[in-house]
């Protein structure tokens, strides 16, 4: 089974729109930790985000915010105000397990900005 | 901080030879190192996961002799691509996860774009 699940392929949005990135995962570990990572077309990896399985508040960076819901098992990265430049593909990622370092990714969204 | 750098960016190789990719922590020290493939328009897949001094871990189906992960000090690993074939063309990232850092905190490299003619 997947452990993380990003249904949109790709994603258009009009600039200075809200937008939101879905992700599912799956996992029977109590303890885990979901993160988001933009990868512009240069290839770089750059974290966005982290929301751990504990965390009572979603987790916000900037434009950035996680919309956590622990019961349905989804974390979706949702940008307000849109930008050009955030066009890239992003990657939501679990580590599974109190300690845990390892990192499983999703599929991915390419998210296109339009102006 | 937390500056993970990768060389070469690129390397173009011809089919039976051996390449080697380094990944070096600038300014923290990393324990664990991680080491991805990523074809063209698909995710992360992780290959290894490399401890300082030890030998590395191979995720299931990644070929440990012909992947082969040196982690020689805590802020440097190396993954040499022996015996390179076409379908060995790919993007490899790594990344590093801080002595005293988070679970799952990792940063990564900027990737090594492999083609092998």
């Amino acid at each position: 089974a997947q452990k993380i699940t990003q249904t949109q392929p790709g994603m258009f949005v009009q600039e200075k729109e809200a937008v939101t990135l879905d992700c599912t995962y799956d996992t029977s570990d109590p303890s885990y930790g979901l993160f988001w990572y933009k990868q512009p077309s240069s290839g770089e990896m750059i974290f966005l985000i982290y929301q751990g399985s504990y965390d009572q508040q979603n987790a916000t960076e900037g434009r950035y915010s996680l919309n956590f819901q622990k019961a349905r098992k989804s974390a979706n990265l949702v940008i307000s105000a849109s930008q050009l430049g955030d066009s890239a593909m992003y990657f939501c990622a679990m580590r599974e397990g109190w300690g845990a370092q390892k990192l499983v990714f999703g599929q991915g969204t390419r998210l296109t900005i339009n102006p | 901080g937390a500056v993970v750098s990768q060389h070469p960016s690129r390397v173009i190789c011809k089919s039976g030879t051996s390449v080697k990719i380094e990944c070096r922590s600038l300014d923290f020290q990393a324990t664990t190192m991680f080491w991805y493939r990523q074809f063209p328009k698909q995710s992360l897949m992780l290959m290894a996961t490399s401890n300082e001094g030890s030998k590395a871990t191979y995720e299931q189906g990644v070929e440990k002799d012909k992947f082969l992960i040196n982690h020689a000090s805590l802020t440097l690993s190396t993954l040499t691509v022996t015996s390179a074939h076409p379908e060995d063309s790919s993007f490899y990232i790594c990344s590093a996860s801080p002595l005293a850092g988070g679970p799952g905190e990792q940063y990564f490299g900027p990737g090594t774009r492999l083609t092998v003619t």
